[in-house]
């Protein structure tokens, strides 16, 4: 079974602090996304990853950053956390590159105060 | 960018009987299409997914199909149960990401 895990279900800060959201998995997967979710929204992509050290933005990167220094483990990083920012962040993997399903984390909800 | 419109934003059914849901997009390019279903307070899920080369797929109860031409494609789930209760996502693949739609809202009363 593909573990996909996130560091935290549920994360509060403060305007202006320096968020770190952690996602790691344990199928050896190549790819690696963030997600946020906001209600009427659906999921829309931050950034993705196919490779370590590689990094691509996906729909909406803005005010945020992400890191793969390993295989297994994608970091999300709000570098000055902002009430909009509150939102419910999912991490997904998926093995092959291109179009295949992604097996999703278990979500972090982030408030923002 | 792809564009996915989903309808209905909510949808009530008793049990037993049918639930559909129908999408759009706009990318040409667009060639995988997995559905995704979210119980409450849990990860989305995939429960079927089709490729631009199908038009139609089954898997029990749930049947997807697929109007490339259109740009349509649409979920169907027969005999519907309470466990089908969820929000339901379409989605459209490429080959570097997926695009969402917004989600179905799927309540089966008894």
């Amino acid at each position: 079974d593909v573990k996909v895990t996130q560091s935290s279900r549920y994360l509060v800060k403060r305007t202006g602090e320096k968020v770190f959201l952690e996602c790691v998995q344990d199928m050896d997967h190549e790819n690696m996304f963030w997600y946020r979710q906001d209600p009427g929204l659906g999921l829309r992509l931050i950034y993705f990853s196919y490779d370590v050290k590689m990094k691509e933005k996906g729909d909406i990167p803005e005010g945020y950053s992400v890191s793969r220094e390993k295989k297994e483990r994608f970091s999300l990083i709000l570098e000055s956390a902002s009430t909009n920012q509150t939102s419910m962040y999912l991490c997904a993997s998926s093995f092959y590159r291109g179009p295949f399903g992604q097996f999703f984390g278990p979500g972090t909800r982030l408030t923002v105060l | 960018g792809e564009n996915v419109e989903q309808h209905p934003s909510t949808l009530s059914v008793q049990e037993g009987d049918s639930a559909v849901i129908k999408c759009t997009y706009s990318d040409s390019a667009s060639n995988y299409f997995p559905w995704y279903k979210q119980e409450l307070g849990k990860r989305p899920q995939l429960i079927i997914d089709i490729r631009s080369n199908v038009g139609e797929k089954k898997d029990q109860r749930i049947a997807v199909t697929l109007n490339k031409t259109a740009k349509h494609f649409s979920l169907h789930i027969t005999e519907t149960q309470p466990e089908d209760s969820a929000v339901y996502f379409c989605v459209t693949g490429t080959a570097s990401k997926l695009t969402f739609g917004t989600g179905t809202r799927l309540q089966v009363t008894l």
